[in-house]
Protein backbone atom coordinates (compact mmCIF):
# COMPACT_ATOMS: atom_id res chain seq x y z
CA UNK A 1 0.00 0.00 0.00
CA UNK A 2 1.27 3.15 -1.10
CA UNK A 3 1.83 6.30 1.57
CA UNK A 4 0.52 8.98 1.50
CA UNK A 5 1.85 12.51 1.05
CA UNK A 6 0.21 15.65 1.57
CA UNK A 7 -0.16 18.52 0.40
CA UNK A 8 -0.59 17.10 -3.57
CA UNK A 9 0.17 19.85 -4.86
CA UNK A 10 1.68 23.58 -2.76
CA UNK A 11 2.67 26.91 -4.42
CA UNK A 12 4.76 29.08 -2.61
CA UNK A 13 6.60 32.85 -3.30
CA UNK A 14 10.43 32.18 -3.07
CA UNK A 15 12.05 32.44 0.74
CA UNK A 16 8.59 30.96 2.12
CA UNK A 17 8.49 27.27 4.55
CA UNK A 18 7.01 24.63 2.94
CA UNK A 19 6.20 21.18 4.95
CA UNK A 20 5.42 18.29 3.25
CA UNK A 21 4.20 14.85 4.92
CA UNK A 22 4.29 11.07 4.07
CA UNK A 23 2.17 8.72 6.38
CA UNK A 24 1.69 5.23 6.03
CA UNK A 25 -0.45 2.63 7.74
CA UNK A 26 2.41 0.08 8.27
CA UNK A 27 5.35 0.07 10.38
CA UNK A 28 8.29 1.39 9.00
CA UNK A 29 11.97 0.88 8.99
CA UNK A 30 12.74 3.64 6.59
CA UNK A 31 11.47 6.54 4.45
CA UNK A 32 13.39 7.73 1.75
CA UNK A 33 12.61 11.50 0.41
CA UNK A 34 13.40 12.33 -3.92
CA UNK A 35 12.97 15.12 -6.09
CA UNK A 36 11.76 15.18 -9.48
CA UNK A 37 12.19 17.76 -11.59
CA UNK A 38 10.10 17.88 -15.13
CA UNK A 39 11.39 14.99 -17.49
CA UNK A 40 14.29 13.97 -15.50
CA UNK A 41 15.01 11.20 -13.17
CA UNK A 42 14.41 11.42 -9.43
CA UNK A 43 17.29 12.70 -7.04
CA UNK A 44 17.80 11.37 -3.85
CA UNK A 45 17.81 14.03 -1.10
CA UNK A 46 17.62 12.15 2.63
CA UNK A 47 17.01 8.70 4.07
CA UNK A 48 15.65 8.12 7.77
CA UNK A 49 15.64 5.16 10.08
CA UNK A 50 14.11 3.99 12.26
CA UNK A 51 14.50 5.61 15.52
CA UNK A 52 13.10 8.97 15.10
CA UNK A 53 15.82 10.72 13.81
CA UNK A 54 16.12 14.01 11.56
CA UNK A 55 18.47 15.15 9.06
CA UNK A 56 19.41 18.05 7.15
CA UNK A 57 20.47 18.71 3.62
CA UNK A 58 21.00 22.78 3.56
CA UNK A 59 17.97 24.13 3.96
CA UNK A 60 15.94 21.05 3.12
CA UNK A 61 15.55 18.90 6.30
CA UNK A 62 13.37 15.82 7.61
CA UNK A 63 11.77 14.09 10.51
CA UNK A 64 10.60 10.67 11.43
CA UNK A 65 7.80 9.68 13.56
CA UNK A 66 7.97 5.93 14.21
CA UNK A 67 4.76 6.53 16.55
CA UNK A 68 2.90 8.17 13.99
CA UNK A 69 4.68 6.57 11.29
CA UNK A 70 4.72 9.63 9.48
CA UNK A 71 8.00 11.48 8.26
CA UNK A 72 7.58 14.97 7.23
CA UNK A 73 10.22 16.75 5.24
CA UNK A 74 10.79 20.68 5.43
CA UNK A 75 11.99 23.37 3.08
CA UNK A 76 13.43 26.59 4.94
CA UNK A 77 13.48 30.25 2.64
CA UNK A 78 12.21 28.19 -0.45
CA UNK A 79 14.60 28.90 -3.57
CA UNK A 80 13.39 28.69 -7.42
CA UNK A 81 15.61 25.89 -7.41
CA UNK A 82 13.37 23.53 -5.09
CA UNK A 83 10.27 23.73 -7.50
CA UNK A 84 9.46 19.66 -8.64
CA UNK A 85 7.55 16.76 -7.34
CA UNK A 86 9.01 15.36 -3.70
CA UNK A 87 8.14 11.61 -3.40
CA UNK A 88 8.64 9.76 -0.38
CA UNK A 89 9.35 5.71 -0.39
CA UNK A 90 9.12 3.83 2.72
CA UNK A 91 10.46 0.35 3.40
CA UNK A 92 9.32 -1.66 6.09
CA UNK A 93 12.26 -4.13 6.32
CA UNK A 94 16.05 -3.43 7.66
CA UNK A 95 17.46 -5.96 5.27
CA UNK A 96 16.55 -8.96 2.61
CA UNK A 97 13.34 -6.85 1.23
CA UNK A 98 14.39 -4.22 -0.41
CA UNK A 99 10.80 -3.07 -1.43
CA UNK A 100 10.38 0.54 -1.56
CA UNK A 101 7.11 1.64 -2.33
CA UNK A 102 6.46 5.71 -3.10
CA UNK A 103 4.23 7.94 -2.60
CA UNK A 104 2.03 9.83 -4.99
CA UNK A 105 4.17 12.78 -4.90
CA UNK A 106 3.47 16.96 -4.02
CA UNK A 107 4.72 18.92 -6.49
CA UNK A 108 6.10 22.51 -5.05
CA UNK A 109 5.83 25.20 -7.14
CA UNK A 110 8.15 28.23 -6.09
CA UNK A 111 7.52 31.72 -7.82
CA UNK A 112 9.51 34.56 -7.58
CA UNK B 1 31.20 8.98 -14.17
CA UNK B 2 29.03 6.93 -12.16
CA UNK B 3 25.79 6.22 -13.66
CA UNK B 4 23.04 4.51 -14.16
CA UNK B 5 22.19 3.79 -18.07
CA UNK B 6 19.13 3.03 -20.03
CA UNK B 7 18.28 2.29 -23.60
CA UNK B 8 16.27 3.15 -25.66
CA UNK B 9 15.06 6.25 -23.90
CA UNK B 10 12.46 6.55 -26.33
CA UNK B 11 10.11 3.73 -27.99
CA UNK B 12 6.82 3.57 -30.01
CA UNK B 13 5.76 0.23 -30.65
CA UNK B 14 2.45 -1.97 -31.29
CA UNK B 15 0.81 -4.56 -29.20
CA UNK B 16 2.53 -7.82 -28.78
CA UNK B 17 5.58 -6.93 -30.19
CA UNK B 18 8.39 -8.04 -27.48
CA UNK B 19 10.51 -5.61 -26.33
CA UNK B 20 13.99 -5.18 -24.43
CA UNK B 21 14.70 -2.48 -22.35
CA UNK B 22 18.07 -2.32 -21.19
CA UNK B 23 19.56 -0.99 -18.02
CA UNK B 24 23.09 -1.18 -16.87
CA UNK B 25 25.09 0.29 -14.07
CA UNK B 26 29.02 0.76 -13.53
CA UNK B 27 28.76 1.28 -9.78
CA UNK B 28 29.07 -2.57 -8.78
CA UNK B 29 25.93 -1.99 -7.26
CA UNK B 30 24.13 -5.22 -5.80
CA UNK B 31 20.53 -4.50 -5.72
CA UNK B 32 19.15 -2.82 -8.80
CA UNK B 33 14.61 -2.06 -9.77
CA UNK B 34 12.97 -1.18 -12.40
CA UNK B 35 10.27 1.37 -12.13
CA UNK B 36 6.63 2.91 -13.99
CA UNK B 37 5.52 6.32 -13.42
CA UNK B 38 2.05 7.22 -14.64
CA UNK B 39 0.45 10.59 -14.00
CA UNK B 40 -0.97 10.62 -10.25
CA UNK B 41 0.32 7.24 -8.98
CA UNK B 42 3.98 8.26 -8.50
CA UNK B 43 6.42 5.90 -8.86
CA UNK B 44 5.45 2.13 -8.77
CA UNK B 45 8.26 -0.93 -8.64
CA UNK B 46 7.95 -3.15 -11.05
CA UNK B 47 10.44 -5.93 -10.12
CA UNK B 48 14.00 -5.83 -7.70
CA UNK B 49 17.12 -7.78 -7.38
CA UNK B 50 19.15 -8.25 -4.50
CA UNK B 51 22.11 -9.59 -6.79
CA UNK B 52 22.78 -12.08 -9.72
CA UNK B 53 19.73 -14.05 -10.40
CA UNK B 54 17.92 -12.76 -7.36
CA UNK B 55 15.22 -11.09 -8.33
CA UNK B 56 11.43 -10.91 -6.71
CA UNK B 57 8.53 -8.90 -7.64
CA UNK B 58 7.58 -5.31 -7.14
CA UNK B 59 3.73 -3.76 -6.38
CA UNK B 60 2.88 -3.98 -10.47
CA UNK B 61 5.33 -7.03 -12.11
CA UNK B 62 2.25 -7.83 -14.10
CA UNK B 63 3.40 -8.25 -17.44
CA UNK B 64 6.78 -8.04 -17.40
CA UNK B 65 9.92 -10.09 -17.13
CA UNK B 66 13.57 -9.16 -15.86
CA UNK B 67 16.65 -11.11 -15.62
CA UNK B 68 19.81 -10.33 -13.77
CA UNK B 69 22.59 -12.95 -15.10
CA UNK B 70 25.55 -9.56 -14.83
CA UNK B 71 25.93 -7.81 -11.70
CA UNK B 72 25.67 -4.58 -13.84
CA UNK B 73 22.72 -5.46 -16.67
CA UNK B 74 19.34 -5.89 -14.95
CA UNK B 75 16.83 -5.68 -18.40
CA UNK B 76 13.08 -5.46 -18.40
CA UNK B 77 11.12 -7.39 -21.13
CA UNK B 78 7.90 -6.81 -22.24
CA UNK B 79 7.07 -10.31 -23.63
CA UNK B 80 3.70 -9.10 -25.24
CA UNK B 81 3.00 -5.13 -24.34
CA UNK B 82 -0.38 -3.92 -24.08
CA UNK B 83 -1.39 -0.07 -24.38
CA UNK B 84 -1.90 -0.20 -20.61
CA UNK B 85 1.92 -0.38 -20.29
CA UNK B 86 2.74 2.85 -21.73
CA UNK B 87 4.55 4.96 -18.91
CA UNK B 88 7.47 6.12 -18.20
CA UNK B 89 9.78 3.07 -16.91
CA UNK B 90 12.86 3.94 -14.29
CA UNK B 91 15.93 1.74 -13.71
CA UNK B 92 17.79 2.18 -10.44
CA UNK B 93 20.12 0.85 -8.57
CA UNK B 94 22.11 1.21 -5.07
CA UNK B 95 24.30 -0.95 -2.55
CA UNK B 96 22.32 -2.84 -0.02
CA UNK B 97 22.72 -2.91 3.68
CA UNK B 98 21.35 -1.77 7.37
CA UNK B 99 21.23 1.51 5.70
CA UNK B 100 20.03 1.55 2.83
CA UNK B 101 21.63 3.63 0.77
CA UNK B 102 20.75 5.68 -1.74
CA UNK B 103 19.18 4.60 -5.27
CA UNK B 104 20.64 6.10 -8.45
CA UNK B 105 17.74 6.62 -11.32
CA UNK B 106 18.71 6.46 -15.02
CA UNK B 107 17.50 8.65 -17.16
CA UNK B 108 13.82 6.85 -17.39
CA UNK B 109 12.65 5.13 -20.84
CA UNK B 110 8.89 6.68 -22.58
CA UNK B 111 7.14 3.68 -23.88
CA UNK B 112 4.05 3.59 -26.38
CA UNK B 113 2.39 0.84 -26.97
CA UNK B 114 -0.40 1.47 -29.42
Amino acid sequence: QQPVQSPQAVILREGEDAVINCSSSKALYSVHWYRQKHGEAPVFLMILLKGGEQKGHEKISASFNEKKQQSSLYLTASQLSYSGTYFCGTSQSNFGNEKLTFGTGTRLTIIP
Amino acid sequence: EAQVTQNPRYLITVTGKKLTVTCSQNMNHEYMSWYRQDPGLGLRQIYYSMNVEVTDKGDVPEGYKVSRKEKRNFPLILESPSPNQTSLYFCASSYIGRTRETQYFGPGTRLLVL
